[in-house]
């Protein structure tokens, strides 16, 4: 059974703090996302990136980063977090050619306060 | 990315069928899909439509395309509870890497 697996459901950040939301799948897949869901915004795109050490700046990047050094693995890092940045993000992967069919990991909801 | 539009909300009775719309921007996608996202998961592949086609039926689940309109449905006959979810209609991205999606329909079946 294919996974996308993310470090934290859950995380309550202060203002400030540097924060690391890790990602790992298991599928051997090239491409890897993080988007932000928001009420009312949908789904947008953070980062993603396309293979190891690559890496693509999607609709939202400012304020955040990204790091891909292992191809399962990839991490998405808030430099120093604002409440804005208060949101549920999902990471995603796909195999090489198929951008379509993402799986989706179940999201961490982060709280800056 | 461009906006996809489709509806916020929709509440339809057990066993109707539901209809959710959508209005995409680019016409040179090559595949337009419906993501799935039920109550505290990620989003879920629930089907996906090659752009030459007008349609695509899968069990209850019918996918209707209009290119000259740029307008794409998910029609679902016998609409149960478990249906309640959030749809996200997707379409590719100019980056050849991710999609655009909607800002999701959230569907309620009520019993």
């Amino acid at each position: 059974d294919v996974k996308v697996t993310q470090s934290s459901r859950y995380l309550v950040k202060r203002t400030g703090e540097k924060v690391f939301l890790e990602c790992v799948q298991d599928m051997d897949h090239e491409n890897m996302f993080w988007y932000r869901q928001d009420p009312g915004l949908g789904l947008r795109l953070i980062y993603f990136s396309y293979d190891v050490k690559m890496k693509e700046k999607g609709d939202i990047p400012e304020g955040y980063s990204v790091s891909r050094e292992k191809k399962e693995r990839f991490s998405l890092i808030l430099e120093s977090a604002s409440t804005n940045q208060t949101s549920m993000y999902l990471c995603a992967s796909s195999r090489r050619g198929t951008a379509y069919e993402q799986y989706f990991g179940p999201g961490t909801r982060l709280t800056v306060t | 990315g461009e906006d996809v539009e489709q509806s916020l909300f929709l509440s339809v009775r057990e066993g109707d069928s539901s209809v959710i719309n959508c209005t995409y921007t680019d016409s040179s996608s090559t595949y337009l899909y419906w993501y799935k996202q039920e109550p505290g998961a990620g989003l879920q592949l629930l089907t996906y439509i090659f752009s030459n086609m007008d349609m695509k039926q899968d069990q209850r689940l019918t996918v209707l395309l209009n290119k000259k309109d740029k307008h794409l449905s998910l029609r679902i006959a016998d609409t149960q509870t478990g249906d309640s979810a959030i749809y996200f209609c997707g379409e590719d991205s100019n980056s050849g890497y991710a999609l655009n999606f909607g800002k999701g329909t959230s569907l309620l079946v009520t019993p």
